[in-house]
């Protein structure tokens, strides 16, 4: 099984509504994180929890939120999806330092019509 | 605002040959990491050279590190068709050990 699982993969909705994103690990990792990415560009941060109690905001927090519902699971809500919030989103797990290597679920495509 | 900014921003080679990437940054940092993403999936760490570190080496991987430049390199030697992906840097700055930032990539392209 895989280490960092994200559901769902595929979303399709339509602009206003509410999406949930989430993402479970079984690394037992404390450090999670959610990234964006744009067609052709790198990645951008969006939150990061360091553990249940502990939520920081990234580059491009505006317009999420998120969940620390336990050390395994983090959640990423859009609370009015719009169309420019239209990309890949990833969750990732790290080690007792941030700096160290991140392990990557497999992203969610989500489109906002 | 990314720090690191890799070059170029898409290559593409003959099955066999060396490709080279190469990755500029801004601040200090902690360590530099370089990661792969095949097409539409997640990324996958491949190496991570710490500040004081000049050279590492994973299998057919090179990764050089001038803190002097503030640039790095990869090379992926004898290249393969399976090596097609984007590769992207990823520092951890000294000023926030918490977290990484990454560049925008290169599309690496191997012809066969």
């Amino acid at each position: 099984d895989a280490d960092v699982t994200q559901t769902p993969r595929n979303r399709i909705t339509k602009t206003g509504k509410r999406i949930m994103l989430e993402c479970s690990q079984t690394k037992g990792h404390d450090r999670m994180y959610w990234y964006r990415q744009d067609p052709g560009l790198g990645l951008q941060l969006i939150y990061y929890s360091f553990d249940v109690k502990d939520i920081n905001k990234g580059e491009i927090s505006d317009g999420y939120s998120v969940s620390r519902q336990a050390q395994a699971k983090f959640s990423l809500s859009l609370e009015s999806a719009i169309p420019n919030q239209t990309a890949l989103y990833f969750c990732a797990t790290s080690g007792p330092s941030g700096a160290n290597e991140q392990f990557f679920g497999p992203g969610t495509r989500l489109t906002v019509l | 605002s990314q720090q690191g900014e890799e070059d170029p921003q898409a290559l593409s080679i003959q099955e066999g040959e060396n490709a080279t990437m190469n990755c500029s940054y801004k601040t200090s940092i902690n360590n530099l990491q370089w990661y792969r993403q095949n097409s539409g999936r997640g990324l996958v760490h491949l190496i991570l050279i710490r500040s004081n570190e000049r050279e590492k080496h994973s299998g057919r991987l090179r990764v050089t590190l001038d803190t002097s430049k503030k640039s790095s390199s990869l090379l992926i030697t004898a290249s393969r068709a399976a090596d097609t992906a984007s590769y992207f840097c990823a520092t951890a700055p000294y000023s926030s050990a918490s977290k990484i930032i990454f560049g925008s990539g290169t599309r690496l392209s191997i012809r066969p």
